[in-house]
């Protein structure tokens, strides 16, 4: 149990373009969902903070307008980086944390971006 | 803020071999959370403490949480090649509603 997807897991983009990444909690209901990011040979810094239903709550340095969080539901929450650049290039990964899990975050596989 | 320090940096150690990791919180623990990475790939739950003096165990994992909530070990029995990757300490600051706070994480590689 406890299993949180993410698409795409790798995903190439030419810069100034729009990505959205997908975070799936499959098996429990996550009223809460987390964005991370992870450079290289580094740890995993937390970017945002998303409620369903409500606005996210951005990390300080975490631009709101350049990445647009969207929790539109208790199994969905979306990152959008838009107007990519190649400073944007990262991994990124998600958590989730439900009741169901005893507030336990689990994480989805990550994302791979790399903007040219 | 929190930080989270993680020692040693990095590790390698005999296959069959005993092993401990370290992480020191700055501040007092709400909960401090293990987790394992394989490189470029996601996190693995290990396991999540609470209590002061906690001690909990997994397999051949023993993770252990002191009385005053600063400090954690991870403790790993007879390590096999499985155990490879990146292990990861990562601290709450109130409940599930937080985001984590994550240490610099510690490379263990295992040698046949």
């Amino acid at each position: 149990g406890a299993v949180v997807s993410q698409h795409p897991s790798r995903v190439i983009c030419k810069s100034g373009t729009s990505v959205k990444i997908e975070c799936r909690s499959l098996d429990f209901q996550a009223t809460t969902m987390f964005w991370y990011r992870q450079f290289p040979k580094q740890s995993l810094m937390l970017m945002a903070t998303s409620n369903e239903g409500s606005k996210a709550t951005y990390e300080q340095g975490v631009e709101k307008d350049k990445f647009l969080i969207n929790h539109a539901s208790l199994t969905l929450s979306t990152l959008t980086v838009t107007s990519a650049h190649p400073e944007d290039s990262s991994f990124y990964i998600c958590s989730a944390a439900g009741l169901a899990v005893r507030e336990t975050q689990y994480f989805g596989p990550g994302t791979r971006l790399l903007v040219l | 803020s929190q930080e989270l320090e993680q020692s040693p940096q990095s590790l390698i150690v005999q296959e069959g071999k005993n092993l401990t990791i370290n992480c020191t919180s700055s501040k007092t623990l709400y909960g401090l959370y293990w987790y394992k990475q394989k490189y470029g790939e996601g996190l693995i739950f290990l396991m999540m403490l609470q209590k002061g003096g906690e001690e909990k165990s997994h397999e051949k994992i023993t993770a252990k949480l002191d009385e005053k909530k600063q400090q954690s070990s991870l403790h790993i029995t007879a390590s096999q090649p499985s155990h490879a990757g990146i292990y990861l300490c990562g601290a709450a600051s109130g409940g599930g509603a937080d985001g984590l706070t994550f240490g610099k994480g510690t490379h263990l590689i295992i040698q046949p």
